[in-house]
């Protein structure tokens, strides 16, 4: 079966340091990955998604940037986070169709302070 | 622009009430509807998935309607217990080529013992 990792769970980090946040897919092969924000108040918001490594599709102007080195591992990154950044951040992955079902990991707490 | 509305924001039954979650959705021109549960601090959790082809699925005590011409679809929970107090969230995926999902702002559930 299919498993899907986020880490870390929590982080609180001031403004201005980097970031990392990293999510791997267990158990599938060719996913498409997606970075969603959950921010208080407020609906999911897709950041990101890929198809496929190396290919990193953008939907909200931020100063977040994503990777995807590897087949299963995205990576989200921030080179000086803002306030605003602070929120629930969830990865999700679908087989490698549009349209398909997604699944969502389990969720990173960011804090910025 | 797609827009999800998901009313009311929150409801609060006492257990063994059957019960319904209603979302809308401003676009009927969907590819699919998926509806989640999260659980607290926590990720999300995939319930059902309607194809825009589809009129209704389900999946034990869940069945999710789905009616594109007016933009509308409900989860209804039958027999409502304790463990099912979440707050539910429906998405669509507006289009075939789309790997966005629209999420709604999510109804918050309370089944009280």
């Amino acid at each position: 079966s299919q498993t899907i990792h986020q880490w870390p769970a929590t982080l609180v980090q001031p403004v201005g340091s980097p970031l990392s946040l990293e999510c791997t897919v267990e158990g599938t092969s060719n996913p498409n990955l997606y970075w969603y924000r959950q921010a208080a108040g407020r609906g999911l918001q897709l950041l990101f998604y890929s198809v496929g490594i190396g290919q990193i599709s953008s939907e909200v102007p931020q100063n977040l940037s994503a990777s995807r080195p590897q087949d299963r591992q995205f990576i989200l990154s921030s080179k000086k986070l803002l306030l605003s950044d602070s929120g629930f951040y969830l990865c999700a992955w679908s087989v490698l169709t549009s349209g398909s079902e997604q699944y969502f990991g389990p969720g990173t707490r960011l804090t910025v302070t | 622009k797609q827009e999800v509305t998901q009313i009311p924001a929150a409801l609060s039954v006492p257990e063994g009430e059957n019960l319904v979650l209603n979302c809308s959705f401003t676009d009927s021109a969907i590819y699919n509807l998926q509806w989640f549960r999260q659980d607290p601090g926590k990720g999300l959790t995939s319930l059902l998935l309607i194809q825009s082809s589809q009129r209704e699925q389900t999946s034990g005590r869940l069945n999710a309607s789905l009616d594109k011409s007016s933009g509308r679809s409900t989860l209804y929970i039958a027999a409502s217990q304790p463990g099912d107090s979440a707050t539910y969230l429906c998405a669509v995926t507006s289009g075939a080529g789309s790997y966005q999902l629209t999420f709604g702002k999510g109804t918050k559930l309370s089944v009280i013992p």
